[in-house]
């Protein structure tokens, strides 16, 4: 059974930082794209990022509001993706989701003074 | 950015019959954006029912279909239960590069 279980969620000020994981276990991690997607409270779910399977490049795409701050990563030795969050923003706070077939439960991230 | 319609909120009877539709800014909704269906229920996590326009996962019911009509990707129940009573979010990528989520729609089964 597929597993994700997102850790490393918690409250930061703005232009902070935050590194968030996301374990996985069940399916073939290697060949799986990995997305983050996020929810601030009372929202709709709007996607981050993702970073495609090294046979396909281990390439990354983000959304414009995050480009140049957040950075996905893997490791495939492990079975974790990472989101690397910097110069964090109020607007950041947010429900963060990591995704491939299935979801995880995700991790709270709040950005305030 | 591309930004991608739904109808903010539809109803149901059970056991009819309802058709959920996401549009794009960009113009016709094609397979190529490779539209997923995800459903999210009061205080759960999400959980994606259609892929690449019309595949289903394992827990995705039958009832659930998904395709590309007049320019739009669309989900369609049939049979609805009050268990499908949930938000719906539709997404598209835009050249391979850019994934966009819909607005949502609340779907009512009364």
């Amino acid at each position: 059974e597929e597993q994700l279980v997102e850790s490393g969620g918690g409250s930061v000020k703005p232009g902070g930082s935050l590194r968030l994981s996301c374990a996985t276990s069940g399916f073939s991690f290697s060949n799986a794209w990995m997305s983050w997607v996020r929810q601030a409270p009372g929202k709709g779910l709007e996607w981050v990022g993702r970073i495609k399977s090294k046979t396909e490049g281990g390439t990354t795409d983000y959304a414009a509001p995050v480009k140049g701050r957040f950075t996905i990563s893997r490791d495939d030795s492990k079975n974790m993706v990472y989101l690397q969050m910097d110069s964090l923003k109020t607007e950041d706070t947010a429900v963060y989701y990591c995704a491939a077939v299935g979801w995880g439960q995700g991790t709270l991230v709040t950005v305030s003074s | 950015q591309a930004v991608v319609t739904q109808e903010p909120s539809l109803t149901v009877s059970p056991g009819g019959t309802v058709t959920l539709t996401c549009g794009s800014s960009t113009g016709a909704v094609t397979s190529g954006h490779y539209p997923y269906w995800v459903q999210q229920k009061p205080g759960q996590a999400p959980r994606t029912l259609i892929y690449d326009t019309n595949n289903k996962h394992s827990w995705t019911p039958a009832r659930f279909s998904g395709s590309v009509l007049g320019g739009k990707a669309a989900l369609t129940l049939s049979g609805a239960q009050p268990e499908d009573e949930a938000d719906y979010y539709c997404l598209l990528s835009y050249s391979g590069a850019v994934v966009v989520f819909g607005g949502g729609t609340k779907l009512t089964v009364l």
